[in-house]
């Protein structure tokens, strides 16, 4: 499955909104029912963490300001006002079926 | 809580094998539905998935490198190992392990003769 983030870089002014789009090549609805879409952040340096699972979950305190929508084949992460630590690369992810596969990754930087 | 770190050289040879470990704690990979993954990030590029291994000893891999790539766990029952035949300077990574939501913070392989 080929992962296709849009855009590559966003350059965002802060309290500004932002959206990252996600493609997949094949529907992610698994045969169990559930859509394995995953969004990361990495930071420089650091490893990529989890930012929301099955498209929309936040993970284990992340900020309420992350949020993740999309069904099948097209996916969305929104941040509802970018802060300086949001800075870094975002990658959407399936782990629908193997090999699991990510997005290029999409580079947000502060305007 | 979880925890994984992956150990092992941080340079190779190429054609020689690399081997890593990831040692975790906090779960159990005999517990039903529990895996392991291998990941990779070339330096300023993406994440490359590489291989899994679930709680009953299946396991998949990266089909552009399958012929390459072995992942069983052990020695102890908090670790799972990599395997990788053949490395090549393209292979220069840094190769994180993880579970789920939880990344180790990768080790950094360097192939050069």
């Amino acid at each position: 499955i080929v992962m296709t983030q849009t855009p590559l870089s966003l350059a965002v002014t802060l309290g500004q909104p932002a959206s990252i789009s996600c493609r997949s090549s094949q529907s992610l609805v698994h045969r169990d029912g559930d859509t394995y879409l995953t969004w990361l952040h990495q930071r420089p340096g650091q490893p990529p963490r989890l930012l929301l699972y099955q498209i929309s979950h936040r993970f284990s305190e992340v900020p309420d300001r992350f949020s993740g929508s999309g069904a099948g084949t097209l996916f969305t992460l929104k941040i509802n006002r970018v802060e300086a630590e949001d800075v870094g690369v975002y990658y959407c992810m399936q782990t629908t079926q193997t090999p699991w596969t990510f997005g290029q990754g999409t580079t947000v930087e502060i305007k | 809580q979880i925890t994984l770190k992956e150990s092992g050289p941080t340079v190779v040879k190429p054609t020689q094998t690399l081997t890593l470990t990831c040692t975790f704690s906090g779960f159990s990979l005999t517990s039903d539905g529990a895996q392991v993954a291998w990941i990779r990030q070339p330096p300023g590029k993406a994440l490359e998935w590489l291989a899994l291994i679930y709680w009953d000893d299946d396991d998949r891999y990266s089909p552009s490198l399958r012929t390459r790539l072995t992942i069983t766990k052990g020695p102890s029952e908090n670790q799972v190992v990599l395997q990788m035949t053949n490395m090549d300077p393209v292979d220069t990574a840094r190769y994180f392990c993880v579970h789920g939501a939880f990344w180790g913070q990768g080790i950094l392989v360097t192939v050069s003769s």
